[in-house]
C-alpha cells in the first residue's frame, strides 16, 4: 500500500538555525499534507499541497511538493522555541490519511 | 477552524474492563469520522473509518470485535475498547472533516490516553 517515509526522525537545533524535514514516497501522490503536533497535544493541520512543484509559505515555514509528486519538504527559517513539536507529512483521499513517521524538532534557546 | 472534542482525555482501567471514548464534532456535521491510534513517539495509525448510520470500516489488522465503533448521529462517534489489556494502552485520537473542506484537512480531537493496568 501507499507509504510515506519521513526523515530525519529527530532534529535538535539552536534557536535561530534553520530546520528541514523531508517526506518521500515510492509512488506518485495525489496530495500531501503537513501537520504539527506539540508535545502532549493533538495534530494540527498546517497546509495541503496538490500541484506538481507547488511551493507555499506561511511566515517562516516553506512547504514544497516535488515535480514528480513523490516528495515534499517543510523548511523552517530561523527556528524559535515555539516551533518545538513533531511534524508529520501525510497523504490520502477523503480524509483517510496515511501519515509519515514524523520528525521531532527540539529547539535549544 | 472546525472543532472536534474528545472525551475522556485520560482514562485508567483494569485489565478485562471496557472503555468508551467519545468524539464529537462541535460546529459541523460529520458523516464520517476517523479513529487513529498513536504509540509513544510514533506515528498515527488509522484504525477505522466511522460512518454515520452504517458499519465502520476497519483497517487491516484491527479487530472489529475488540474496537467497537458506533456513529449514531452526525456529531458523535464512539470507540469502545472491549476487554482491555495492557497492550491496548495507547493514545487514541479521532478526527473529522467538514463537508466542503479540503480533502486532506482533518480536525483532530484532543486525544484520549488509555492506560490499562
Amino acid at each position: 500500500g501507499q507509504q510515506v517515509m519521513q526523515i530525519p526522525q529527530y532534529q535538535h537545533v539552536q534557536e535561530g538555525e534553520d530546520f528541514t524535514t523531508y517526506c518521500n514516497s515510492s509512488t506518485t501522490l495525489s496530495n500531501i499534507q503537513w501537520y504539527k503536533q506539540r508535545p502532549g497535544g493533538h495534530p494540527v493541520f498546517l497546509i495541503q499541497l496538490v500541484k506538481s512543484g507547488e511551493v507555499k509559505k506561511q511566515k517562516r515555514l516553506t512547504f514544497q511538493f516535488g515535480e514528480a509528486k513523490k516528495n515534499s519538504s517543510l523548511h523552517i527559517t530561523a527556528t524559535q522555541t515555539t516551533d518545538v513539536g513533531t511534524y508529520f507529512c501525510s497523504s490520502g483521499n477523503t480524509g483517510k490519511l496515511i501519515f509519515g513517521q514524523g520528525t521531532t524538532l527540539q529547539v535549544k534557546p | 477552524g472546525a472543532v472536534v472534542s474528545q472525551h475522556p482525555s485520560r482514562v485508567i482501567c483494569k485489565s478485562g474492563t471496557s472503555v468508551k471514548i467519545e468524539c464529537r464534532s462541535l460546529d459541523f456535521q460529520a458523516t464520517t469520522m476517523f479513529w487513529y491510534r498513536q504509540f509513544p513517539k510514533q506515528s498515527l495509525m488509522l484504525m477505522a473509518t466511522s460512518n454515520e448510520g452504517s458499519k465502520a470500516t476497519y483497517e487491516q489488522g484491527v479487530e472489529k470485535d475488540k474496537f467497537l465503533i458506533n456513529h449514531a448521529s452526525l456529531t458523535l462517534s464512539t470507540l469502545t475498547v472491549t476487554s482491555a489489556h495492557p497492550e491496548d494502552s495507547s493514545f487514541y485520537i479521532c478526527s473529522a472533516s467538514p463537508s466542503g473542506g479540503e480533502v486532506g484537512e482533518l480536525f483532530f480531537g484532543e486525544g484520549s490516553r488509555l492506560t490499562v493496568l
